[in-house]
């Protein structure tokens, strides 16, 4: 099946750092790529939909300019977190669909997530 | 909007048979897809329904019917293994939208 990946798979960081996190579709293009976060015991929500060569689309509530998000290449995303706070602290998943998608697809594949820890 | 309800926990023993339901309420539907995830780790797939009926994959089955806006996923001779998180997820077409997960606790 396909892999994707993610960088780092946990981080520590002070408040008011940011911190950048990579997604990467491994063995198959994705021109849509979907980040999720998740607080223990709870389920995953859908932070934002990164789309190749354009801007992401944000879900109601999640602050564009806190979680910024790029998807520079068909294999690559990235989500930074800006001036993170303690309450950012959370475990964060990116996925992707497979290749004959393109990316948007029933059958994700996801990363095996960041645990993102703010001090 | 999007919503899907199903139970927080089950338990069951090993060997027996746990079904594991998900109700929803959706403004687009495309299908139902079952996610699989252990504590740390990531979502799996498990399975797709489109259309209605029983689709079977080894010990785990999903079913789905559309006019009830309901489905479930039947898992058989529980092992210890399968204690996880199952998520049932409605596709839109362009999103998943999860439910809120059920967490089953396989014992011995």
């Amino acid at each position: 099946g396909a892999v994707v990946s993610q960088h780092p798979s946990w981080v520590i960081c002070k408040s008011g750092t940011s911190v950048k996190i990579e997604c990467r579709s491994l063995d198959f293009q994705a021109t849509t790529m979907f980040w999720y976060r998740q607080f223990p015991k709870q389920s995953l929500m859908l932070m934002a939909t990164s789309n190749e060569g354009s801007k992401a689309t944000y879900e109601q509530g999640v602050e564009k300019d806190k979680f910024l998000i790029n998807h520079a290449s068909l294999t690559l995303s990235t989500l930074t977190v800006t001036s993170a706070h303690p309450e950012d602290s959370s475990f964060y998943i990116c996925s992707a669909g497979s290749s004959s998608g393109r990316g948007a697809s029933y059958e994700q594949y996801f990363g095996p997530g960041t645990r993102l820890t703010v001090t | 909007g999007q919503s899907l309800e199903q139970p927080s926990e089950v338990t069951a023993v090993e060997g027996a048979i746990v079904q594991i339901n998900c109700t929803y309420q959706t403004s687009g539907f495309y299908g139902l897809s079952w996610y699989q995830q252990h504590d740390g780790g990531a979502p799996t797939f498990l399975s797709y329904n489109a259309l209605d009926g029983l689709e079977e994959t080894g010990r785990f089955s999903s079913f789905l019917s559309r006019s009830d806006s309901y489905g479930y996923l039947l898992l058989q001779e529980l092992q210890m293994k399968d204690s996880a998180s199952y998520f049932c997820a409605v596709w839109g077409g362009n999103m998943l939208t999860f439910g809120g997960g059920t967490r089953l606790m396989v014992k011995p």
